[in-house]
């Protein structure tokens, strides 16, 4: 079984500025992770995914995330957030050859003009 | 190419009654998975079909079934409705040999029962 925490509830930033949103996981397997994003009223997007390779994975709209594996993390980070970044990130792991996505509770940005 | 549509939009239910949700995949996808996210919540894993079959299943009870019909679309249907199942309810659907592929996601058919 897998389990995803994100330690932020909400993280309230100021436009331009850097950002870290967190997420630690635990399982017995090796895990595919993957960063979600939901904007008000909508369904989930795909932010990145890391299934094997390169730890460093990034998005197409300037976010990155890095897997830890020795401590178990998949940090998301933003050198510089704009307004519409504005969201709930989730968190997400599912196991090798199971498709089941297991979330954290997830992580609300605010962008401070 | 049209994405994941599911309906209806908004439903509101009164407690005992039954409801139906549907989903129709991304084209070319042939799976399809269901998620519970309640307010303030990640989403749940509810089931998940393919090839009209469901083939993993979440920790919810048996008054949540599915089906998943040869085009690949899917129905959720809830029996005897609590008031804890109001929730925004996602559809997922994915292609089965590309186990690790991503899951395109609808906008969701959010349940409010009274």
């Amino acid at each position: 079984a897998q389990s995803v925490t994100q330690l932020d509830s909400q993280v309230p930033v100021f436009e331009e500025a850097p950002v870290e949103l967190r997420c630690n996981y635990s399982s017995s397997v090796s895990v595919y992770l993957f960063w979600y994003v939901q904007y008000p009223n909508q369904g989930l997007q795909l932010l990145l995914k890391y299934l094997s390779g390169s730890t460093l994975v990034e998005s197409i709209n300037g976010f990155e995330a890095e897997f830890n594996k020795s401590q178990t993390s998949f940090h998301l980070r933003k050198p510089s957030v704009h307004i519409s970044d504005t969201a709930e990130y989730f968190c997400a792991v599912s196991g090798f050859g199971n498709e089941k996505l297991t979330f954290g509770t997830g992580t609300r940005l605010t962008i401070i003009p | 190419d049209a994405g994941v549509t599911q309906s209806p939009t908004h439903l509101i239910k009164t407690r005992g009654q039954q409801v139906t949700l549907r989903c129709s995949p991304k084209s070319g996808h042939d799976t399809v998975s269901w998620y519970q996210q309640a307010l303030g919540q990640g989403p749940q894993f509810i089931f998940q079909y393919y090839e009209e079959e469901e083939r993993q299943r979440g920790n919810f009870p048996d008054r949540f079934s599915g089906h998943q019909f040869p085009n690949y679309s899917s129905e959720l249907n809830v029996n005897a409705l609590l008031l804890g199942d109001s929730a925004l309810y996602l559809c997922a659907s994915s292609l089965y040999r590309e186990r690790a592929d991503t899951q395109y996601f609808g906008p969701g058919t959010r349940l409010t029962v009274l």
